[in-house]
């Protein structure tokens, strides 16, 4: 079955410091991929999506992720982290009927002073 | 251009009650999808409706139901509630459905059920 997976659960970094989200999938064909940001108690937002070509996408916020297709990854990456994005990250992809988002779990990303 | 709206934000229900959930799409879109998100989880998808009619369906039992109106704005029908359909319940909204252009977000609802 598709699946989605976050294996970090939670992920604090200091301001000003890089940061990197993991995610994995699982598809037999090129997903469409995306990472959207939740802040608390507030709906989705959309960083960034991938469909086809090329493979680094950059995303609003300073936000970029990389499709790498050998490792079935779609890695989320922020040069310097401000404490604005502080906040839970999900990693998602459409499924083979194409009609619905499968989301990971989440990674809740905090920020140190 | 307006985003996807909810209505109500916060709703309390008893266990066993009915609920009705109200979602209007972007302007221009016609496809609406719902999504339950429980606590610490991710997003789990209900339902897609597409031009008025369902257009896939994940794992929730039938008290859970739809409908699109010509407009295609959407409300989403919860009966006999549970203590664990306590979730944000969230609608997103895009232009077409096999070629997802993108979702948009509403900002959810918050449904506690005691």
């Amino acid at each position: 079955a598709q699946s989605v997976t976050q294996p970090d659960i939670h992920i604090t970094v200091s301001e000003g410091a890089s940061l990197e989200l993991r995610c994995n999938y699982s598809y037999g064909a090129t997903p469409y991929l995306f990472w959207y940001v939740q802040s608390p108690g507030q709906g989705l937002q959309l960083l960034l999506k991938y469909f086809s070509g090329d493979t680094l996408v950059q995303g609003i916020k300073g936000f970029e992720a990389e499709f790498k297709r050998s490792q079935s990854s779609f890695n989320l990456r922020k040069p310097s982290v401000h404490w604005s994005d502080a906040a839970e990250y999900f990693c998602a992809s459409v499924g083979s009927s194409a009609s619905k988002i499968i989301f990971g779990s989440g990674t809740r990303l905090s920020i140190r002073p | 251009e307006t985003g996807v709206t909810q209505s109500p934000t916060h709703l309390i229900k008893t266990r066993g009650q009915q609920v009705t959930l109200r979602c209007s799409s972007q302007s221009g879109h016609n496809t609406v999808s719902w999504y339950q998100q429980a606590l610490g989880q991710g997003p789990q998808f209900i339902f897609q409706y597409y031009r008025e009619e369902e257009n896939g369906r994940g794992n929730f039992p039938p008290r859970f139901s739809g409908l699109q109106f010509p407009n295609y704005s959407s409300e989403l029908n919860v009966n006999a509630l549970e203590l664990d359909d306590s979730a944000l319940y969230l609608c997103a909204s895009s232009l077409e459905v096999r070629v997802p252009s993108g979702y948009t977000f509403g900002s959810g609802t918050r449904l506690t059920v005691v």
